[in-house]
């Protein structure tokens, strides 16, 4: 069973401030990983896929960095604001037997930021 | 309509009752997903169809069945459900081939099964 972790579980911020959470996953085997934000009553939304140790992506005032030798990336919001509030979830990417990408997920980074 | 849509948005049925939800992408995918959210709970994959072939969870009880037409369709089958059975469950699709990493999400099915 993948073991993959998100910290922290919640994070309130005030608008304006940069904010971080991490996600970790098993260091050997590494084939990808992916961001996704999802906003209440709405889809999840894929932020970023991640695939090479030492990548840094960047969409916006959200970026993320990996490092597969250790087992983490960290997702940055700079000057975060009210409609970044949402949860953060990282995932793994697992090879199955057919070409099709299977993910294991986190449990999620919960970001309110309070105007 | 673009992206991945579902239906119902929600359902409410009991134990002995069969229903069906439905998925549908317009993105020209060739892999589409069944996924569970519990409360508290991680996404759980259910099962994947690639190229129609089906990959699948093992630890998913039998009363869950998954059926893909073609590659634009998806459907899951629920008869004989449980109360604990009562989640969030979304439909997702990605591009199989190579390059095509993310998943595109719907807005999911709310089941309550009482």
């Amino acid at each position: 069973i993948l073991n993959v972790e998100q910290s922290p579980q919640s994070l309130h911020v005030q608008e304006g401030d940069s904010t971080n959470f991490t996600c970790s996953f098993p260091s050997s085997n590494f084939y990808a990983l992916h961001w996704y934000r999802w906003e209440t009553a709405k889809s999840p939304e894929a932020l970023f896929v991640m695939t090479l140790n030492g990548d840094e992506k960047k969409k916006g005032r959200i970026s993320a960095t990996l490092n597969t030798k250790e087992g983490y990336s960290y997702l940055y919001i700079k000057g975060s604001q009210p409609e970044d509030s949402a949860t953060y979830l990282c995932a793994f990417y697992v090879p199955s037997s057919g070409s099709a990408r299977q993910l294991t997920f986190g449990s999620g980074t919960q970001l309110t930021v309070l105007p | 309509e673009t992206g991945v849509t579902q239906t119902p948005r929600h359902l409410v049925m009991g134990m002995t009752n069969k229903k069906s939800l439905k998925c549908e992408q317009h993105l020209g995918h060739n892999a589409m997903y069944w996924y569970k959210q519990s409360a508290k709970k991680p996404l759980e994959l259910m099962f994947v169809y690639s190229l129609e072939e089906r990959v699948e969870n093992n630890s998913v009880p039998s009363r869950f069945s998954p059926e893909c037409p073609n590659s634009s369709h998806l459907f899951l089958h629920l008869h004989t459900l449980q109360p604990e059975d009562s989640a969030l469950y979304l439909c997702a699709s990605s591009q199989a081939s190579q390059g095509g990493y993310e998943q595109y999400f719907g807005p999911g099915t709310r089941l309550t099964v009482t």
